[in-house]
C-alpha cells in the first residue's frame, strides 16, 4: 500500500539553526499538509498546500516557516531559526482531490536544544 | 473554533476484550466529519474509522464500532475482541464539511496498551 516517506526520523538541533523537514507524499495525491504535536498535546494543523502554493496556514505558520515543492516528489518544511519550543514530532499527510481522508507519515521528531 | 477532548491519556485492555475509548467535541455546525486514527509506535498514523455527522448510524468497521451521540457531541471508539496489535495511540479527529482545506482538529490522544 502507497505511503507517505518522512525525513528524518528524528533531528536533534542547536537552538538558531535552521532546519528541513522532507516528505515523499503519495504519488498521485495533490494536496499536501504539515501538522506537528508538541510532546503531551494536542496534534495541530500547521499548512495546507496544494498547485504550488499555501492554501491555509495556521497561527503556528510564522514567518519562521515555509513550505515548498522543489522537484515534483518532494515536500519540504523549513524552520528558519529554531526555538525551543519547535520541539515537537512534525507529521505530513497527503490525499487525492476528492478524497475524505488524509494519509499521514510516520513523522520527523525534531529537539531543539 | 471547534475543540476536541480525550479525557483518557491512557486505557489498558486485556486482549480478547472490549474497550471503549472516549471522545466529545464542541462544534456550532450541523454537518461535519469525525474520525479516528491509531498510531502505534514509530509508525504513521492510519484511518481507524469515520462517521458523518448526517448519518444516524454507528459507523462499523470489523471490530471497530463508533458510538454517535450528535446531540451530546459524543463520539466514542469501542474495540471489541482486542488483540496485541491494536495496541497504539487512538486520536479523535473532526473536520468541518465545508472548505477544501481537510483541515483536522485532533483531540490529545489515548494511549491504549494491550495485555496478553
Amino acid at each position: 500500500e502507497p505511503e507517505v516517506t518522512q525525513t528524518p526520523s528524528h533531528q536533534v538541533t542547536q537552538m538558531g539553526q535552521e532546519v528541513i523537514l522532507r516528505c515523499v507524499p503519495i504519488s498521485n495525491h495533490l494536496y499536501f499538509y504539515w501538522y506537528r504535536q508538541i510532546l503531551g498535546q494536542k496534534v495541530e494543523f500547521l499548512v495546507s498546500f496544494y498547485n504550488n502554493e499555501i492554501s491555509e496556514k495556521s497561527e503556528i505558520f510564522d514567518d519562521q516557516f515555509s513550505v515548498e515543492r522543489p522537484d515534483g516528489s518532494n515536500f519540504t518544511l523549513k524552520i528558519r531559526s529554531t526555538k525551543l519550543e519547535d520541539s515537537a514530532m512534525y507529521f505530513c499527510a497527503s490525499r487525492n482531490s476528492g478524497a475524505n481522508v488524509l494519509t499521514f507519515g510516520a513523522g520527523s521528531r525534531l529537539t531543539v536544544l | 473554533a471547534q475543540t476536541v477532548t480525550q479525557s483518557q491519556p491512557e486505557m489498558s485492555v486485556q486482549e480478547a476484550e472490549t474497550v471503549t475509548l472516549s471522545c466529545t467535541y464542541d462544534t456550532s455546525e450541523s454537518d461535519y466529519y469525525l474520525f479516528w486514527y491509531k498510531q502505534p509506535p514509530s509508525r504513521q498514523m492510519i484511518l481507524v474509522i469515520r462517521q458523518e455527522a448526517y448519518k444516524q448510524q454507528n459507523a462499523t468497521e470489523n471490530r471497530f464500532s463508533v458510538n454517535f451521540q450528535k446531540a451530546a457531541k459524543s463520539f466514542s471508539l469501542k474495540i471489541s475482541d482486542s488483540q496485541l496489535g491494536d495496541a497504539a495511540m487512538y486520536f479523535c479527529a473532526y473536520r468541518s464539511v465545508g472548505g477544501s482545506n481537510y483541515k483536522l482538529t485532533f483531540g490529545k490522544g489515548t494511549l491504549l496498551t494491550v495485555n496478553p
